[in-house]
């Protein structure tokens, strides 16, 4: 599976939008983009997915480039319950073993 | 919430000592995994299964092993615990369809300690 990069770490405002990139350079034509995110302690919690259209769900939206190199998840609307690990992962259709890296560290501050 | 119960949810042992941790899951499933997660590691998967008696090894799984018998149960066994297996256990389930459909849900972990 392609490897993934993200920002260790970013902050943003409650009620503002939260744009959380990840950069997937090599990923191939077969390899889905998963985003999870995990709240302190818990067990990792699936956000969305996608291949190649822009996705939305009642929890984000998913933007990915033309190129698929890259991809940004949106929180349309961040509250501080979204303070979390947010994890980028590209997956392969013939694969179903997540790979879990070191994500991006989501702060919402008041 | 997916139907997945994590027993124990803490766990304090001794080094040498077998420990078996277990994954109930309620949704008939077919693919369950079990993964660690170690600060700056991130989560490294340990085990996984594809159906019933039908097992495979993941990036970390020396020092474990793992069984299933029946669709709801995954049993993840350390033979003798050793302090470097001192983490937080989660386990996951998915019902993997095809390739666009990779949902997975997780248990509520289970720390376990070993001294």
């Amino acid at each position: 599976d392609a490897k993934t990069t993200q920002p260790p770490s970013m902050d943003c405002a409650e009620g503002r939008a939260a744009n959380l990139p990840c950069n997937h350079s090599t990923i191939s034509g077969n390899e889905y983009v998963y985003w999870y995110r995990q709240i302190h302690s818990q067990g990792p919690q699936y956000i969305i997915h996608g291949l190649k259209n822009n996705e939305t769900n009642e929890m984000a939206s998913l933007i990915i480039t033309e190129d698929r190199k890259s991809s940004t998840l949106i929180l349309p609307h961040a509250t501080l319950r979204d303070t979390a690990v947010y994890y980028c992962i590209a997956l392969s259709s013939n694969d179903y073993k997540l790979s879990f890296g070191a994500g991006t560290t989501v702060t919402v501050r008041a | 919430d997916a139907g997945i119960t994590q027993s124990p949810r803490h766990k304090v042992t001794e080094t040498g000592t077998p420990v078996t941790l277990r994954c109930h899951q309620t949704e008939n499933h077919r693919y369950m995994y079990w993964y660690r997660q170690d600060p700056g590691h991130g989560l490294r998967l340990i085990h996984y299964s594809y159906g019933v008696k039908d097992t495979d090894k993941g990036e970390v799984s020396d020092g474990y092993s793992v069984s299933r018998s029946k669709t709801e149960d995954f049993l993840l066994t350390l033979e003798s615990a050793t302090s470097s297996q001192t983490s937080v256990y989660f386990c996951a389930i998915s019902d993997r369809v095809n390739a666009t459909n990779e949902k997975l849900f997780f248990g509520s972990g289970t720390q376990l300690s070993v001294l």
